[in-house]
């Protein structure tokens, strides 16, 4: 399998639920990012992971989480979200001093009700 | 910190039919210009970018863009459109020697129709 994968393509949950997003590059990229996408807004980045470190957390609540375990997987934990979380959620991946290219995976549709 | 404007958030146009696509930029540094397309149901695909050289960048899809400094414009543009075009575009920005984290602008939806 090759590019960015992301599971589940879709995701139901009560307010009170908590449930992971999973994101996994076979690209060798060594950078990793979550983005939203809502309707009428444009996409905002989220988190940025360097060799597995946080490098950027752009003043998103703590009801997300996101965690890097290697270079290949993001997570994206949520908890406690509210209706107003729903959205696409997009992972990305780029080789940082390889060129500042993102691949994008095919989002994961959240609906948080 | 930088900006995107796509002013505009439709462009209807006919199949066959010749589209420009706009995007303006704001950055007090230099930035690399991306094109991206989103279909349906589907993640973010990279049309085309300008990282340095020639201003005239050709993508996929015959698609094009030419990054003007002066007027810190990079319009996407196709001398012919055709039904599976229609999509949304974004226009993103990154600054120079960083991570590749980009700014979007809203998007613009082009509907291709016979």
């Amino acid at each position: 399998e090759t590019g960015v994968t992301q599971t589940p393509r879709h995701l139901v949950m009560g307010m009170t639920n908590k449930k992971s997003l999973k994101c996994e590059q076979h690209l060798g990229h060594n950078a990793m990012y979550w983005y939203k996408q809502s309707a009428k807004k444009p996409l905002e980045l989220m988190f940025v992971y360097s060799l597995e470190e946080r490098v950027e957390n752009n003043s998103v609540p703590s009801r997300f989480s996101p965690e890097c375990p290697n270079s290949s997987h993001l997570f994206l934990h949520l908890h406690t979200l509210q209706p107003e979380d729903s959205a696409l959620y997009l992972c990305a991946s780029s080789q940082d001093g390889g060129g500042p290219v993102s691949t994008f995976g095919s989002g994961t549709r959240l609906t948080v009700v | 910190a930088q900006s995107v404007t796509q002013l505009d958030s439709q462009v209807p146009v006919f199949e066959e039919a010749p589209v420009e696509l706009r995007c303006n930029y704001s950055s007090s540094v230099s930035v690399y210009l991306f094109w991206y397309v989103q279909y349906p149901n589907q993640g973010l695909q990279l049309l085309l970018k300008y990282l340095s050289g020639s201003t005239l960048v050709k993508g996929i899809n015959g698609f094009e863009a030419e990054f003007n400094k002066s007027q810190t414009s990079f319009h996407l543009r196709k001398p012919s459109v055709h039904i599976s075009d229609t999509a949304e575009y974004f226009c993103a920005v990154s600054e120079t020697g960083t991570a590749s984290k980009l700014t979007f602008g809203t998007g613009t939806r082009l509907q291709v129709t016979l």
